[in-house]
C-alpha cells in the first residue's frame, strides 16, 4: 500500500523559512518522480514542483522558482520542500504527490496534506 | 504555460442522473511520446484529492465504472453516468504534458 506522510508545516513569519518532509512507502522510491501541490484556503489546486526519480531533474512553478527547492533522500525514502523567503500568499495546505513514472507525468497517489501559515 | 479552463464551475445534479464536466486546454496536450497527459481528480469535502482518470480515459484502481473520460487535443470531458451522494465533490482536470503542470479551476458538483 502506497503511503505518503507530510510533516514540517506550521506558522512562520513573512520572509522566514520552513522545510516540509514527505515520508514515502509502499513502492520502489527511486523509480518514481514526486511532486508538491498546494491549496490556499478555500481555493483550487496549484502545482508547485516536481522532482524526477533519483533527482535527475527538478521543475518549479513561476510563483516559487528561486525561493523553493525540492530534494529527495533515497536512503530514507523522503522528499523535501525547502521554502525560503516565504510570503503571505504561500499560506496553503501542501500535498506530497507521487507520479506514475520516473520523469513525472500522471499523478497517482496523494498524501493527506500539511498546513503552512505565513503570518506575522 | 498551458492554461486549463473548466466548465461549468458549479453543477447541481439530481441523484441517479448523469453529469458531465468539460475541460479545455490552451494548447494541445498530445505529448511527443504519443500520450496525452490529461487527468481528473476528485476532492471530497475535507479530504485530499484523489486520482480518478489518467491519460484521458483510464480509470484508476478502485474508481467506479460510472466515471468515464473522453476527449483529445484540447477538449476533454469527465462523465458520471448516474450520480450518487458520495460523488459530491470538487473535480479538477490537470495537464502533465508540459512543465509547469497545471490544474483547472475546479468544478463543484452538488445535489439539487
Amino acid at each position: 500500500e502506497v503511503k505518503l506522510l507530510e510533516s514540517g508545516g506550521g506558522l512562520v513569519q513573512p520572509g522566514g523559512s520552513l522545510r516540509l518532509s514527505c515520508a514515502a512507502s509502499g513502492f520502489i522510491f527511486d523509480d518514481y518522480a514526486m511532486s508538491w501541490v498546494r491549496q490556499a484556503p478555500g481555493k483550487g489546486l496549484e502545482w508547485v514542483s516536481a522532482i524526477s526519480g533519483v533527482a535527475l531533474e527538478t521543475h518549479y512553478s513561476d510563483s516559487v522558482r528561486g525561493r523553493f527547492t525540492s530534494s529527495r533522500d533515497t536512503s530514507k525514502n523522503m522528499v523535501y520542500l525547502q521554502m525560503d523567503s516565504l510570503r503571505a500568499e504561500d499560506t496553503a495546505i501542501y500535498y506530497c504527490v507521487k507520479y506514475r513514472g520516473f520523469y513525472g507525468k500522471d499523478f497517482d497517489y496523494w498524501g493527506q496534506g500539511i498546513l503552512v501559515t505565513v503570518s506575522s | 504555460d498551458i492554461v486549463m479552463t473548466q466548465t461549468p464551475l458549479s453543477s447541481p445534479v439530481i441523484l441517479g442522473q448523469p453529469a458531465s464536466i468539460s475541460c479545455r486546454s490552451s494548447q494541445s496536450l498530445l505529448h511527443r511520446d504519443g500520450n496525452t497527459y490529461l487527468s481528473w481528480h476528485q476532492q471530497r469535502p475535507g479530504q485530499p484529492p484523489r486520482l480518478l482518470i489518467y491519460q484521458i480515459s483510464n480509470r484508476f484502481s478502485g474508481v467506479p465504472d460510472r466515471f468515464s473520460g473522453s476527449g483529445a487535443g484540447t477538449d476533454f470531458t469527465l462523465r458520471i453516468s448516474r450520480v450518487e451522494a458520495e460523488d459530491v465533490a470538487v473535480y479538477y482536470c490537470m495537464q502533465a504534458t508540459q512543465f509547469p503542470h497545471s490544474f483547472g479551476q475546479g468544478t463543484k458538483l452538488d445535489i439539487k
